[in-house]
């Protein structure tokens, strides 16, 4: 069946300094990824989306993400954090396993400290 | 500008009560979604359209009804038979169903806050 499992609750780093956030997925065919990011009391929004082209995929805010499809993995990261970016960021996968249904982590809150 | 809305940002119901949140896309897409989030949990699917005049139930769809009577809307009603309705409701939309073989990402609103005093 189809997973996907957010390493980390809770992130946080210092302003400036480079913002890595984990995901694995579990999908026994060629998986879409997506992360989304939602501010407090907002809707999501689409950062970025993996869909078998490119496995480096660049987003809005300079943020990007590499498929690796040895380690399961399509973690997010941003070279330096800015004080907007504080939120919370959902990795998401879709896939014939589940008939492409969108299965959502658990979400990782991303703390920037000043 | 194109987008979801929904409506009203923040709800509040009495124990018994029927309440139902309001979403209206201007996208033309023919698929939309309702989900529940509670804190510290990811997305659960509460309902989802692929077409109008069809509706199928997610995960959790004990104590909710939906209709989709027009493309462009598909509201929610929360029954006084779902047990916890406290949560941030989001809409979504998309422009095919994914299961169709389609690889598609979805559109969220803004989300409906409701409360249970």
């Amino acid at each position: 069946a189809q997973s996907v499992t957010q390493l980390d609750s809770h992130v946080s780093v210092s302003e400036g300094t480079p913002v890595l956030l984990r995901c694995n997925y579990s999908s026994s065919y060629s998986p879409s990824l997506f992360w989304y990011v939602q501010h407090p009391n907002k809707g999501l929004q689409l950062l970025l989306k993996y869909t078998s082209a490119a496995t480096l995929v660049k987003g809005i805010n300079g943020f990007e993400a590499e498929f690796k499809k040895s380690e399961t993995s399509f973690h997010l990261t941003k070279p330096s954090a800015h004080m907007s970016d504080a939120a919370e960021y959902f990795c998401v996968v879709s896939a014939p396993d589940s008939n492409y249904q969108l299965i959502w982590g658990a979400g990782t809150k991303l703390i920037i400290k000043p | 500008d194109g987008g979801i809305t929904q409506s009203p940002k923040y709800l509040f119901r009495k124990e018994g009560q029927n309440v139902t949140l309001s979403c209206e896309q201007n996208l033309n897409h023919d698929a939309m979604y309702w989900y529940r989030q509670d804190p510290g949990q990811g997305l659960r699917l509460i309902y989802y359209s692929q077409i109008v005049n069809d509706f199928q139930k997610g995960d959790i769809a004990e104590g909710y009804s939906v209709s989709r009577e027009k493309k462009e809307s598909f509201p929610l009603t929360v029954t006084s038979a779902q047990k916890n309705p406290t949560a941030f409701y989001l809409c979504a939309s998309s422009t095919t169903y994914p299961g169709q073989g389609a690889r598609t990402e979805a559109f969220f609103g803004q989300g409906t806050r409701l409360t249970v005093v």
